[in-house]
């Protein structure tokens, strides 16, 4: 069955310009996450969706981060301006429970590596 | 802010061999999962713990939970070099979205 689709896989861009991430998540999940993972580290949250609506955006480091899911299936994390410290793997993960209630697990994508030079 | 302290960072060990990896987080929580890394791969969900004295089992694996003493274990038994990955717990607050990670365990299996 289909999963958590991520696209691109990596990504290379150099400082100052803009990228775009792609999530595609189950069909039917209603929750929908992004994660950053550094190397070597665990996932730290970033934002959390409920179908459209963003009702957690605690975790983007800036406002150079913005994300998006206006139909409340597919969402894009959009980073502008990239710095050097935005390279690590984007997670996206996906759930059919509302947040982390029920005890439903997230299920994870293989997630974008950016790397801004 | 809950925090997730993991501990081993690091785990070699022989096959056939047992060894328990901990979980301690900060602040009350009754909902704690564990998941599996593979190397350039995502994280694959394995147990799902939702009250204290939750003890789930799959294959050489056993996760328990203990949330008055906050702290989950994953226990391995008669390990085999396909459990070689990194393991992370992750907590979830009574309040909030998020999963809060833990470090992970890199746990390698040798002959």
């Amino acid at each position: 069955g289909a999963g958590v689709s991520q696209s691109p896989r990596y990504k290379v861009a150099k400082r100052g310009q803009d990228v775009a991430l792609r999530c595609d998540p189950i069909s039917g999940h209603v929750s929908l996450f992004w994660y950053q993972q550094a190397l070597g580290q665990g996932p730290e949250f970033l934002t959390y969706f409920q179908n459209e609506a963003q009702l957690d955006k605690s975790g983007l480091p800036s406002d150079r981060f913005f994300a998006e899911r206006p139909e409340g299936s597919v969402s894009t994390l959009k980073i502008q301006r990239t710095q050097q410290e935005d390279s690590a793997v984007y997670l996206c993960a996906s759930s059919l429970a509302r947040g982390t209630g029920e005890g439903q697990p997230q299920h994870f994508g293989d997630g974008t590596r950016l790397s801004i030079l | 802010e809950l925090k997730v302290e993991q501990n081993p960072l690091f785990l070699s060990m022989q096959e056939g061999k047992n060894y328990t990896i901990y979980c301690n987080y900060s602040t009350t929580s009754d909902r704690l999962y564990w998941y599996r890394q593979d190397p350039g791969k995502s994280l694959e969900s394995l147990f799902v713990l939702l009250s204290n004295g939750a003890v789930k089992q799959e294959g050489r694996l056993m996760a328990s939970l203990d949330t008055k003493a906050r702290l989950s274990t994953l226990h391995i038994t008669a390990a085999v070099h396909d459990l070689s990955a990194t393991y992370f717990c992750a907590v979830a607050a009574n309040s909030g979205y998020a999963l809060n990670f833990g470090k992970g365990t890199s746990l390698l299996v040798t002959p």
